[in-house]
């Protein structure tokens, strides 16, 4: 079986671009999960998707935002992108809730010049 | 705030003895979990514990829950090399609906 897939694995950007990222959840999993994680803050809970439908946001700015597909892929978006969104984006995917035991990708560096 | 605090922050043994890592959190939970990172990669995860579960054991694993003093720890026997790692714990927090993590334990393990 097929672990959770992120694309890209790195990416860069500058100041004020915006940026998508994508996960592929494993098979079967309908719950995904998005974190954050820096050095300094350490894995940050971003939302959490189930069926298409947001359900559990962390305290993160408008800027970030997030959608699942039906077939329950996941994008993260973040727009307007400051230096401090430099960070390590890992998806996580689960059968059925965000508080079960989560199956993570490798995660997408993202580096913010 | 981090709902998980891990100590100690980082930790270097030799191969073959045990590490201890230790957790506490702040309120109430549902489950707790213990996830290890290796450098800049996804984290896997390694157990959950219940609330209403004292110990748990998974190979080379021990992990035990103390909810009266909201703490939990992984104990991890005849270490190797490979698990050279970040470590974290999870809470579950009651109503919350989402897992917050603490900001981890860095093993290293001395050849």
């Amino acid at each position: 079986k097929a672990g959770v897939t992120q694309t890209p694995r790195y990416l860069i950007k500058t100041r004020g671009q915006q940026v998508t990222l994508s996960c592929s959840p494993i098979s079967g999993h309908r719950s995904v999960s998005w974190y954050q994680q820096t050095p300094g803050q350490g894995l940050q809970f971003l939302f959490e998707y189930f069926s298409e439908t947001q359900r559990n946001k962390g305290n993160f700015p408008g800027r970030f935002s997030g959608r699942q597909f039906s077939n329950s892929r996941s994008e993260m978006n973040v727009s307007t992108l400051e230096l401090g969104d430099s960070a390590l984006y890992l998806c996580a995917s689960s059968w059925l809730t965000g508080v079960e035991k989560l199956f993570f990708g490798s995660g997408t560096q993202l580096s913010v010049l | 705030s981090q709902q998980g605090e891990e100590d100690p922050q980082a930790l270097s043994i030799q191969e073959g003895e045990n590490a201890t890592m230790n957790c506490s959190y702040k309120t109430s939970i549902n489950n707790l979990q213990w996830y290890r990172q290796n450098s800049g990669r996804g984290l896997v995860h390694l157990i959950l514990i219940r609330s209403n579960e004292r110990e748990k054991h998974s190979g080379r694993l021990r992990v035990t829950l103390d909810t009266s003093k909201k703490s939990s720890s992984l104990l991890i026997t005849a270490s190797r090399a490979a698990d050279t790692a970040s470590y974290f714990c999870a809470t579950d927090k009651q109503g919350a609906q989402k897992l917050v993590f603490g900001q981890g334990t860095r093993l290293t393990i001395n050849p």
